[in-house]
């Protein structure tokens, strides 16, 4: 079982839909990012969060400590928005990230 | 640019060749991490300073892999006797000073694709 497991792996949405990726992890952690992967491979961090929620634009993400679970919503999804999404936690027992599988997401326009 | 640089952005090397990598992180980042990234998979963590010293080098896979920070800015990723399976992209990424590792906002460099032949 990996230790951070992100659904679904692949969404594809219509214009305009309403968008969640989940993300659980197994271990004690300092902080969770979100972040985008565009083709060609640039990683960009929308998100750390160690409690609670935070909002950026129509990106929102939402962590429940005790649960281990936190959620990634994109509101008004646009075509642009298609990318990869992956969930990566700093365990607090090292250095390293360890990152989830990533969700490919598809908005059609 | 006030980004994460790295370079080169493509190398193609031959099996056994010595290759180095660059990282230039944003100015004033303590914390520079090195990842790497196989196609179709996650990054996964090889090496990560904070300042001038190597905090934590536990994922580098053995003993061909080396990585300096010698003025506590510029980041060198040195890979011996390079394979075939050493091919992937090579991701730098740079925070602010933390007091724990990856407490703060991650920026990534646009990494390094390095193919062994």
């Amino acid at each position: 079982k990996n230790e951070v497991e992100q659904s679904p792996q692949n969404l594809t949405a219509q214009e305009g839909e309403f968008i969640t990726i989940n993300c659980s992890y197994s271990v004690g952690i300092s902080a969770l990012h979100w972040l985008q992967q565009h083709p060609g491979g640039g990683i960009v961090s929308l998100f750390m969060l160690s409690s609670g929620k935070k909002k950026h634009g129509r990106l929102i993400a939402t962590i429940n400590i005790q649960e281990k679970h936190s959620s990634l919503h994109i509101t008004a999804s646009h075509p642009r928005d298609s990318a990869v999404y992956i969930c990566a936690v700093g365990e607090t027992s090292g250095s390293r990230l360890t990152f989830g599988e990533g969700t490919q997401l598809t908005v059609n326009p | 640019g006030a980004g994460v640089s790295q370079t080169p952005s493509n190398k193609v090397t031959e099996k056994g060749k010595y290759v180095e990598l660059r990282c230039d992180p944003i100015s004033g980042h303590t914390a520079l991490y090195w990842y790497r990234q196989s196609l179709g998979q996650g990054p996964e963590f090889l090496i990560y300073f904070q300042g001038t010293g190597a905090a934590d080098d536990s994922g580098l896979p053995n003993d061909r892999f080396f990585a300096v920070r010698p003025e506590g800015s510029v980041s060198t990723l040195k890979i011996q006797r390079t394979e075939r399976g050493d091919s992937a992209v090579y991701l730098c990424a740079s925070s602010l000073n933390q007091l724990r590792a990856n407490t703060g906002e991650l920026f990534f460099g646009e990494g390094s694709r390095l193919t062994v032949l």
